[in-house]
């Protein structure tokens, strides 16, 4: 099954850029990935698919249009552009794997962004 | 609208086995394609998925933990129940509900519940 990684933390000024990666273990290359935005204290809510070609389907409920996908390669990216305050969140990325009795979803480890 | 909403005890005891209840407004377990699951986080850790089951009760679970694991369905109540069998302290962790939708090939987590917190200590 993939492992999926992510960097620990990022950061960003108030309406400057970020960009977040989320890196697929060789082999896994035309795997899609799903980001997901975790509030501090709150669930996880889902925010887009992504895979090499772009976002897969349409953005969960709220998501703004500074946020948006681009994937390469064994990596998956989350942009937030004009970064707010309510941005600052944990961001999870994870994946299927396998089917039937096989199937798995696989999380990263989460990466902190901060907004400064 | 989904909601989804999870329920059951705040502290539970090492080797007891944990209950825990999603019930869900907004989706019907009878429908084609539904399927509801449990979603696991260790205070300040990562997300673990746990289980999973459809509307035609086909039921997946993560390998690591399948062997204590049982995922179940009362659709007339709109709730699924996830039992984890001899609970240990490394077991302490937010538990969240989620919607999985199969059809259309758009099936991510998505919504998830709030979540609840199990402490396992003696």
């Amino acid at each position: 099954q993939p492992v999926l990684t992510q960097s620990p933390s990022a950061s960003a000024s108030l309406g400057a850029s970020v960009t977040l990666t989320c890196t697929l273990s060789s082999g896994y290359s035309n795997y899609k990935v799903d980001w997901y935005q975790q509030r501090p204290g709150k669930g996880p809510r889902f925010v887009m698919r992504v895979g090499t070609g772009g976002i897969v389907g349409s953005k969960g409920d709220g998501i703004p249009d500074r946020f948006s996908v681009l994937g390469s390669g064994l990596n998956r990216y989350l942009t937030i552009k004009n970064i707010q305050e309510e941005d600052e969140s944990d961001y999870h990325c994870g994946a299927d794997h396998g089917s039937g009795s096989n199937f798995v979803y696989v999380f990263g480890t989460g990466t902190k962004v901060t907004v400064l | 609208q989904i909601t989804l909403k999870e329920s059951g005890p705040t502290l539970v005891k090492p080797t007891q086995t944990l209950t825990l209840t999603c019930t869900f407004s907004g989706l019907s377990l009878s429908t084609s394609g539904v399927g509801v699951g449990w979603i696991r986080q260790p205070p300040g850790k990562a997300l673990e998925w746990l289980a999973l089951i459809y509307w035609d009760d086909d039921k997946r679970y993560s390998p690591s933990l399948k062997s204590r694991l049982t995922i179940t369905k009362d659709t007339s109540k709109n709730q699924v129940v996830l039992t984890m069998a001899n609970m240990d302290p490394v077991d302490t962790a937010t538990y969240y509900c989620v919607h999985r939708q199969l059809t259309g090939g758009y099936n991510w987590f998505d919504p998830w519940g709030q979540g609840t917190l199990v402490t396992v200590s003696s």
